[in-house]
């Protein structure tokens, strides 16, 4: 059962424009939010988070939205860059699982010329 | 500091032999982790330890799958016998046993059984 869900394998973005990637989660029990980006033949990296206790969290390019009535977070990459181009992993935990996190199944982000 | 360090980065080996995959955690880390990444499940999480006991190891396929940490700054995962389905990215992570913090992954193996 995949609490942690990534709907869309793969998304390309001209170079400059908006990208949005998307994530739902079925555990009303997570409260924290993670987004990791993932090079080939590299660990994946943390790039941002939120609590469930805000609805959005910035930081440079990047954002990140959520809306715990749906279930559903969003990563946001305004200007989108060619160097952003990675797959992009959603994350979550919860309440009693400490630091444990549940990831989703990764969506592959091209940005082109 | 180096970050969490993973060896081997490559294994091939052939079905039915032993593997053992090595993970050195960030130095003051107390929690660890294995993960294992494929296209269609992307990262699942294999087996946790805090303060280096097993918390949780429901996401262990199966029990040819086992996982030691006999210290702070080392644990290792094991296949024995290993199947062409083990082949695989694994990632080992680690981070502090708080909430809300994020773990940090080393480099991963990737394991290929023929």
């Amino acid at each position: 059962d995949q609490q942690v869900k990534q709907n869309s394998p793969s998304l390309s973005v001209q170079e400059g424009r908006i990208s949005i990637l998307n994530c739902d989660y079925t555990n009303s029990m997570f409260d924290y939010f993670l987004w990791y980006k993932k090079y080939p033949a590299e660990g994946p990296t943390f790039l941002i988070s939120i609590s469930s206790i805000k609805d959005k969290n910035e930081d440079g390019r990047f954002t990140v939205f959520l809306n715990k009535s749906a279930k559903h977070l969003s990563l946001h990459i305004v200007p989108s860059q060619p160097g952003d181009s990675a797959v992009y992993f959603c994350a979550a935990s919860g309440a009693g699982t400490a630091s444990k996190l549940t990831f989703g199944t990764g969506t592959r982000l091209q940005v082109t010329l | 500091d180096a970050g969490v360090i993973q060896s081997p980065r490559h294994e091939v080996t052939e079905m039915g032999q032993e593997v053992t995959l090595r993970c050195k955690p960030i130095s003051g880390h107390n929690s660890l982790f294995w993960y294992r990444q494929t296209m269609m499940r992307g990262l699942e999480l294999l087996i946790y330890f805090n303060n280096n006991v097993p918390i949780d190891d429901s996401g262990m396929p199966e029990d040819r799958f086992s996982a030691k940490m006999p210290n702070a700054s080392f644990s290792t995962l094991k296949i024995q016998p290993s199947e062409p389905r083990d082949s695989a990215v694994y990632f080992c992570a680690s981070s502090l046993a708080n909430r809300d913090t994020e773990a940090f992954f080393g480099q991963g193996t990737r394991l290929t059984v023929v």
